[in-house]
């Protein structure tokens, strides 16, 4: 168990749907990092944010959009869906921003099905 | 596009047997780190080498890292069938973010 939770574990909803995805990070890890995982894309990575400020950004679509609260926890909301977006969605969490090297722990994902 | 690059995409070996993996990337990291996911399930994170190491342990497993190749390699010794997972090389490009990119990976099968 890696501390990281991840909810819900399967969605399953219709195109054009809006979802959220949240997560939970490890106690007193203050960054939090979104990835996509699909068969034809590999593992991406979304966006981070460190201690409810964005800090990094990768190819996240404009459909998307993140936030981390007060209490750390962050939430991935995905709106106007289409099939490509069907993926395993990872929450992943670190002590700091990365600086020096940190490893990162993982949640078991949230398994998005658009249909 | 990726920065990672895995060789091979698969292996199978019998256990008992060692199994490397290697990485390429493309440009210039803060550090590399490998993990593993087991079948649709999260990763977990293996081992970190910095840019500035050469070579890292960690029980069976041994990472080299050569920035003047851009590559790395991870050595599993003594496979085991538990070891059967997919296993990822990360880059972190910069010490201000843990932001990681993610190679393709390499399906590993250990046969009993």
């Amino acid at each position: 168990d890696s501390g990281v939770t991840q909810t819900p574990k399967h969605l399953i909803t219709a195109t054009g749907q809006r979802v959220t995805l949240r997560c939970s990070p490890r106690s007193g890890d203050l960054s939090v990092y979104w990835y996509q995982q699909s068969l034809d894309q590999g593992l991406q990575f979304l966006i981070q944010y460190y201690n409810g400020e964005e800090r990094a950004k990768g190819n996240i679509l404009e459909r998307f959009s993140a936030q981390q609260f007060p209490d750390l926890h962050s939430e991935l909301n995905l709106s106007s869906l289409e099939l490509g977006d069907s993926a395993l969605y990872f929450c992943a969490s670190s002590v700091a921003t990365g600086g020096g090297g940190t490893e990162a722990f993982f949640g078991q994902g949230t398994r998005l099905t658009v249909v | 596009s990726q920065q990672g690059e895995e060789d091979p995409q698969a292996l199978s070996i019998q256990e008992g047997e060692n199994a490397t993996m290697n990485c390429s990337y493309k440009t210039s990291i803060n550090n590399l780190q490998w993990y593993r996911q087991n079948s649709g399930r999260g990763l977990v994170h293996l081992i970190l080498i910095r840019s500035n190491e050469r070579e890292k342990h960690s029980g069976r497993l041994r990472v080299t890292l050569d920035t003047s190749k851009k590559s790395s390699s991870l050595l599993i010794t003594a496979s085991r069938a538990a070891d059967t997972a997919s296993y990822f090389c990360a880059t972190a490009l910069s010490s201000n973010t843990g932001k990681l990119i993610f190679g393709q990976g390499t399906t590993l099968q250990v046969k009993p």
